[in-house]
């Protein structure tokens, strides 16, 4: 157990559709972020929140949005869905190291979206 | 870009042999790196991890990496795979983000 909780765990939507991710941060983490799954590969980097500010993006489009709370805790979410959004998509907390690196990271268990 | 590279996407190998999984990165300066496990259904779990100091490191479950800079390369060791050791694999390299490799997929036969 790594103490980070995402919501659904499942979920199906259509296309063009909108939809909310969420995540529970690990105790004593100020920063969280966001990865895709596609089926049969690597996690890819959506962004990153430190402090309730972006603080690194990956080469997601802007429909993809995010937002941190004071609790740390965190949103994802995903306008104009497509049917290549289908995906498992991964939170994960940790603390900011001094040079700006993130260290270990604690990942939850993912919400699966299906886009139709 | 800067970035990992796990050149092997499957490898099988017999339950009891000695397991290597390769990893090079290319970074201007030493990143952190990390490996992970993500097995079926379940979350990724941290192996290890590689900041800076002593080059072999030691994780859970058995395994260890060692970074060697002059190779570029951080790869996965472990001497002895039970069939529990059956999932994928990533690197994972950390500058101001994470990137994490392709993965590669174990398979132990019996």
């Amino acid at each position: 157990e790594t103490g980070v909780t995402q919501s659904p765990t499942h979920l199906i939507k259509t296309r063009g559709q909108q939809v909310t991710l969420r995540c529970s941060s690990q105790s004593g983490h100020n920063t969280v972020s966001w990865y895709q799954q596609a089926l049969g590969q690597g996690p890819q980097f959506i962004f990153q929140y430190y402090r309730e500010e972006e603080n690194g993006r990956g080469n997601f489009p802007p429909r993809f949005s995010g937002l941190q709370f004071p609790n740390y805790s965190s949103e994802l979410n995903v306008n104009a869905l497509e049917l290549d959004d289908s995906a498992l998509y991964l939170c994960a907390s940790s603390s900011l190291l001094q040079g700006g690196g993130t260290g270990e990271l604690f990942f939850g268990e993912g919400s699966r979206l299906t886009v139709l | 870009a800067q970035s990992v590279t796990q050149p092997d996407i499957h490898i099988t190998v017999s339950e009891g042999a000695s397991l290597e999984l390769r990893c090079n990165y290319s970074y201007g300066a030493t990143p952190y790196l990390f490996w992970y496990v993500q097995s079926p259904g379940q979350g990724l779990q941290l192996l290890l991890k590689y900041f800076s100091g002593d080059t072999l490191v030691q994780g859970i479950k058995g395994f260890e990496a060692e970074f060697k800079r002059s190779q570029s390369s951080f790869n996965l060791r472990k001497p002895s795979v039970h069939w529990s050791d059956a999932a994928e694999y990533f690197c994972v390299g950390n500058d101001y983000k994470l990137s994490f490799g392709a993965g590669t997929t174990v398979t132990v036969r019996a």
